[in-house]
């Protein structure tokens, strides 16, 4: 069984759009984390979420937003699709207790036209 | 943001130990060291974490300075399949405080 899933694998479509990207975790923790990786290949934080708190890392565009129906779920929205928006983006999970170590998806690779 | 220096690339032969560096000379005393590695444009995935004790688990041994300031990830018999980005990382614990990935050491295991 897959720990934490992303749907879909990849996802081509045209600036302005919106889209969403799915991310769910069957291992029972409760926080949850989006990263995005460019062509650069460096792995950014977006967001952290757990149901007390929504962390949001400021040079994140607020056409990007989290959206959580449950503690198993953290789903990606983003408007109005930019051409820099092209990247791989990762979900993971954690527990938020002790050390426990981030577990991650294996990406959905978003490409804007 | 990162708070972790690491070689950009490093070469192994395969079926020799791999070790690969990590400063982390601002570490406070409730930061552990993980280390993550990232195969092709897989999910980063998790090999081992550690306070300040030495681990070995059944990837890879961490081996933490006794002033903690630096670590070494040892594989100790690398494979091709091992060639990847590796990333170390200083995270507080139970405070929520996120993971901060830096640029990583670029490993190739050479046959």
């Amino acid at each position: 069984d897959t720990a934490v899933s992303q749907t879909p694998k990849y996802l081509v479509t045209q600036m302005g759009n919106d889209k969403s990207i799915k991310c769910e975790q069957n291992l029972g923790h409760d926080t949850m984390y989006w990263y995005k990786q460019d062509s650069k290949k460096f792995l950014k934080i977006m967001f952290s979420y757990n149901n007390k708190e929504l962390i949001i890392n400021e040079t994140v565009p607020n056409r990007f937003s989290p959206k959580s129906p449950d503690k198993a779920h953290l789903n990606l929205h983003i408007n109005s699709l930019e051409l820099g928006d092209s990247a791989v983006y990762f979900c993971a999970s954690s527990q938020d207790r002790g050390s426990s170590p981030l577990h991650f998806g294996n990406g959905t690779r978003l490409t804007v036209t | 943001d990162a708070k972790t220096t690491q070689p950009p690339s490093m070469d192994c032969a395969e079926g020799r130990a791999a070790n690969l560096p990590c400063n982390h000379s601002t570490i406070s005393g409730n930061e552990y060291v993980y280390w993550y590695r990232q195969i092709h444009s897989q999910g980063p995935q998790y090999i081992i974490h550690g306070l300040k004790n030495n681990e070995t688990n059944e990837m890879a041994s961490l081996i933490i300075t006794e002033d903690r300031k630096s670590s070494t990830l040892i594989l100790p018999h690398a494979t091709l399949r091992d060639t990847a980005v590796y990333y170390c990382i200083v995270r507080v614990v139970n405070t929520g405080n996120q993971f901060y990935f830096g640029t990583g050491t670029s490993l190739t295991v050479i046959p």
